[in-house]
């Protein structure tokens, strides 16, 4: 695709209730991050897959959260039991060759729990 | 534990200022650092910056580092309102490919 596309844009759920979060990275990207941004923060790193392994899922805040990626494309990111300090911003990026400092950013997912 | 420090945290000026937006950084083994634009959600790449002492420009867009200092600099020139959004600079490492992430600067411009 043209650019990182990620789905649904905006989520409210209610406390206790299990989401999921989409990102589609740019086509042939190796590379796929998922960051958070809580209001009035910087981002946040989460996980990091290099194909359809994560080398990387130092930032995962508790066994709430789990992410996967398959066919080295899409990745899914799962909050369980979602808690009102999940509230934030899920930005998803991509990158060609597994350098972070080349990744594109998508336009994240505003979760909103209730 | 690794840390980046940007200031100020918000900055409202007017049409046709120059602005300077700071970023300081305490990081283990230091790869290079980020520039990024983030209007609504997405941020948007800016600049990279590895060695010292060598300005990147971009159009009105200016940033340098200083290693020995440990921090960088974003300048904006003839400020437009366009530039309003949410700077935010970030931290790559060695051996890692997460970045770090300021809390970045607010920066609004009015007309």
């Amino acid at each position: 695709g043209a650019g990182v596309s990620q789905s649904p844009s905006n989520k409210v759920t209610e406390k206790g209730k299990d989401v999921e979060l989409r990102c589609d990275p740019i086509s042939g990207h190796t590379a796929l991050y998922w960051y958070r941004q809580s209001l009035g923060q910087g981002l946040e790193f989460l996980i990091y897959f290099q194909g359809n392994s994560a080398p990387d899922k130092s930032g995962l805040p508790s066994d709430r959260f789990s992410a996967e990626r398959t066919g080295g494309s899409v990745s899914t990111l799962t909050i369980q039991r979602t808690q009102q300090e999940d509230s934030a911003v899920y930005l998803c990026a991509s990158s060609p060759q597994g350098l972070s400092t080349e990744a594109f950013f998508g336009q994240g997912t505003r979760l909103t729990v209730v | 534990e690794d840390k980046v420090v940007q200031s100020p945290l918000s900055l409202v000026v007017h049409e046709g200022d120059t602005v300077t937006l700071n970023c300081s950084y305490e990081v283990t083994n230091f790869r290079s650092l980020l520039w990024y634009k983030q209007e609504k959600k997405a941020p948007t790449f800016l600049f990279m910056l590895t060695s010292s002492g060598i300005e990147k420009k971009s159009g009105r867009l200016s940033s340098i580092l200083d290693k020995k200092e440990l921090f960088s600099i974003l300048n904006i020139t003839a400020t437009q309102t366009g530039d309003s959004a949410v700077y935010l600079c970030a931290v790559a490492q060695g051996g890692s490919e997460k970045l770090v992430f300021g809390k970045g600067t607010k920066l609004t411009v009015n007309p």
